[in-house]
């Protein structure tokens, strides 16, 4: 069964830094595009970024929202990605998802873990 | 205001079947596969079609997906209380070069 479990969201100032985890067990770490999901408070699901499988390097693409001040990463010994978040603003304030992808296709989300919330306020 | 349009809500009784519509363009629906999240209150998305009219295994054949040019549907038939939810749909945008999702539709039964 895939697991899929976020840490490390908390209260942070504008124009703070803070970093995501999402640790996956329960499938071929290497072999899926990892994604990061938000949902700001009442609203919708945002796509934020990933980053590819091993074959691919596991290079990483973002939303052009979030371009140049968010970076996903991932760590294959620890079976963990990252989302690393500089220069927050009011509106990142949101529930964070990591989710891989099935066949590496598309929006092909067939997992998901339970969230970690972010608020950025002063 | 998402590239992807769908209804903010749409209601049912129990028995019924309901459609739920998602709108988008050629550079996304026009030349992509479909997706489908349930979003159960206080709950992350659940994958409930993939590839525009696909079923993961544990999803009932009550729900069903479908396309037509640039846009698609979501039926779900013989609607139950359980249903009640957000539900979302997402596609790979060419012009973005990301997948981007509809603004969800709240069902209430």
């Amino acid at each position: 069964e895939v697991q899929l479990v976020e840490s490390g969201g908390g209260l942070v100032q504008p124009g703070g830094s803070l970093r995501l985890s999402c640790t996956g067990t329960g499938f071929s770490f290497s072999h899926h595009y990892m994604n990061w999901v938000r949902q700001a408070p009442g609203k919708g699901l945002e796509w934020v970024g990933r980053t590819r499988d091993k074959v691919n390097s596991y290079n990483a693409e973002y939303a052009a929202s979030v371009r140049g001040r968010f970076t996903i990463s991932r760590d294959e010994s620890e079976r963990s990605l990252y989302l690393e978040m500089n220069s927050l603003k009011s509106e990142d304030t949101a529930v964070y998802y990591c989710a891989i992808e099935g066949d590496n296709s598309g929006p092909d989300f067939e997992s998901w873990g339970q969230g970690t919330l972010v608020t950025v306020s002063s | 205001q998402s590239v992807l349009t769908q209804p903010p809500s749409a209601s049912g009784t129990p028995g019924q079947r309901v459609t739920i519509s998602c709108s988008g363009s050629s550079s996304n629906i026009g030349n992509n596969y479909v997706y489908w999240y349930q979003q159960l209150p206080g709950t992350a998305p659940k994958f409930l079609i993939y590839k525009t009219n696909q079923r993961p295994s544990g999803v009932p054949d009550r729900f069903s997906g479908s396309k037509s040019g640039t846009s698609a549907s979501l039926a779900i038939s013989d609607l139950r209380s359980e249903d009640e939810a957000d539900y979302y749909c997402a596609v790979w945008d060419d012009s973005l070069s990301g997948p981007i999702f509809g603004g969800g539709t709240k069902l209430t039964v």
